[in-house]
């Protein structure tokens, strides 16, 4: 069973459009997370959410907005899309940040805008 | 800040060499240490971790021991396979964080 799925794993789109990309893990873990992965293979977190609550937001521009229905869910929704947007989106997971646990990762989404 | 320098890539091997990736940090408090392998086309997934100094963490033959002296949690592995082939990214979470910062990867290919 995958324990972090992200969908969908690929998605091509125009400029200016809206689109959403969805995160569901099965671990039981209270933590989620949101990283950009750059052309370069730079990752650099956007959003955290414990517990359904947002606790770093890396000043990410705010056409992205996550919504967490659930701790098991976090969503990410890109509005007016642009070229820089471009990039591999994981999403991720851990039980218990306090204790430095290792983050479990989703296998991406390429998003690719045209 | 929390930082991580890794070696900059790519590194190219033959098949049964011996493998380092360097990576040396910077970080307030006492960080716990990963390294994470991303494989062509997939996610990213753990491949070992330290969580205080001295601890050396192993997996699938790979090797790296925290030196708190030298700020360091080097990666090596005594043969690799044509299968290690992959970006190879060190990352460091700090006491009570949730942010888990990135080096910017090594890409390890290997040749038979």
């Amino acid at each position: 069973d995958t324990a972090v799925s992200q969908t969908p794993k690929y998605l091509v789109t125009q400029m200016g459009n809206d689109k959403s990309i969805k995160c569901e893990q099965n671990l039981g873990h209270d933590t989620m997370y949101w990283y950009k992965q750059d052309s370069k293979k730079f990752l650099k977190i956007m959003f955290s959410y414990n517990n359904k609550e947002l606790i770093i937001n890396e000043t990410v521009p705010n056409r992205f907005s996550p919504k967490s229905p659930d701790k098991a869910h976090l969503n990410l929704h890109i509005n007016s899309l642009e070229l820089g947007d471009s990039a591999v989106y994981f999403c991720a997971s851990s039980q218990d940040p306090v204790r430095n646990q290792p983050q479990h990762f989703g296998d991406g989404t390429r998003l690719s805008i045209l | 800040g929390d930082s991580v320098t890794q070696m900059e890539g790519p590194v190219t091997l033959s098949e049964e060499a011996f493998l380092t990736i360097n990576c040396t940090y910077t970080a307030t408090g006492y960080p716990s240490l990963f390294w994470y392998v991303q494989y062509p086309g997939e996610g990213l997934q753990l491949l070992l971790k330290a969580t205080k100094a001295d601890d050396k963490g192993s997996n699938k033959g790979f090797e790296a021991t925290y030196r708190k002296e030298t700020t360091s949690f080097h990666l090596e592995k005594g043969s690799v396979q044509v299968s290690d082939s992959a970006v190879y990214f060190c990352a460091l979470i700090t006491g009570g964080g949730n942010k888990l910062t990135f080096g910017t990867g090594t890409q390890l290919k290997v040749e038979l």
